[in-house]
């Protein structure tokens, strides 16, 4: 049972236009959210979170929102630059016990220049 | 301090052999994590650590497979008996204490390719 997917493989976005990656969870325990970046042959990279007493969280280019009714959070980057492209997990967990995290199958964004 | 640092990088190894994979977490986190990811898929929680602890299991993690983090910092993974399926990337996160009630990220490190052949 897939308790958070991303339900979009790849995405194709121009340079300086906005890349929207969505997620999708079923567990409405979870508390906590995360996206990561990943290059090929690298471990993932934090890039931001957000909690669920939150509804959207800003930092730079990177905005993640949440939607706790739908169980959804979509990543958004604005403006998209060549250097972002990479894989992108979203992931989930609960902030009490283990903090283990529930990962997506990845989307896999290419920004064209 | 200069991250989460895994040992080897690479490892190739012909089925039935045993190996061992070392993760030197960021120092004073407490808790450690061993993630598996196959290709097309995100990372799959395999154990975790708190402190020298091993507080959960998934059940991916079979008889085969052994987890340590003596006197709480560093941690060995090790899987015996190796398996043409156990070709993977795994990787070791850590992370610090969370505040309570909230959660917090975890660091990744650059992970283990194994490949069995």
């Amino acid at each position: 049972d897939q308790q958070v997917k991303q339900n979009s493989p790849s995405l194709s976005v121009q340079e300086g236009r906005i890349s929207i990656l969505n997620c999708d969870y079923t567990n409405s325990m979870f508390d906590y959210f995360l996206w990561y970046k990943k290059y090929p042959a690298e471990g993932p990279t934090f890039l931001i979170s957000i909690s669920s007493i939150k509804d959207k969280n800003e930092d730079g280019r990177f905005t993640v929102f949440l939607n706790k009714s739908a169980k959804h959070l979509s990543l958004h980057i604005v403006p998209s630059q060549p250097g972002d492209s990479a894989v992108y997990f979203c992931a989930a967990s609960l902030s009490l016990g283990t903090y283990k995290y529930i990962f997506g199958t990845g989307t896999r964004l290419k920004v064209l220049a | 301090d200069t991250g989460v640092s895994q040992d080897p990088r690479h490892k190739i190894t012909k089925r039935g052999q045993n190996v061992t994979f070392r993760c030197d977490p960021i120092s004073e986190h407490n808790r450690l994590y061993w993630y598996r990811q196959t290709l097309g898929q995100g990372p799959e929680f395999l154990t975790y650590f708190q402190n020298e602890a091993q507080l959960e299991k998934s059940r991916l993690l079979s008889d085969r497979f052994s987890a340590e983090r003596p006197k709480g910092s560093f941690s060995t993974l090790e899987i015996q008996r190796t398996e043409q399926g156990d070709s993977a990337m795994y990787l070791c996160a850590s992370t610090g204490r969370g505040s309570t009630g909230e959660g917090t990220e975890a660091f990744f490190g650059q992970g283990t390719r194994l490949t069995v052949v």
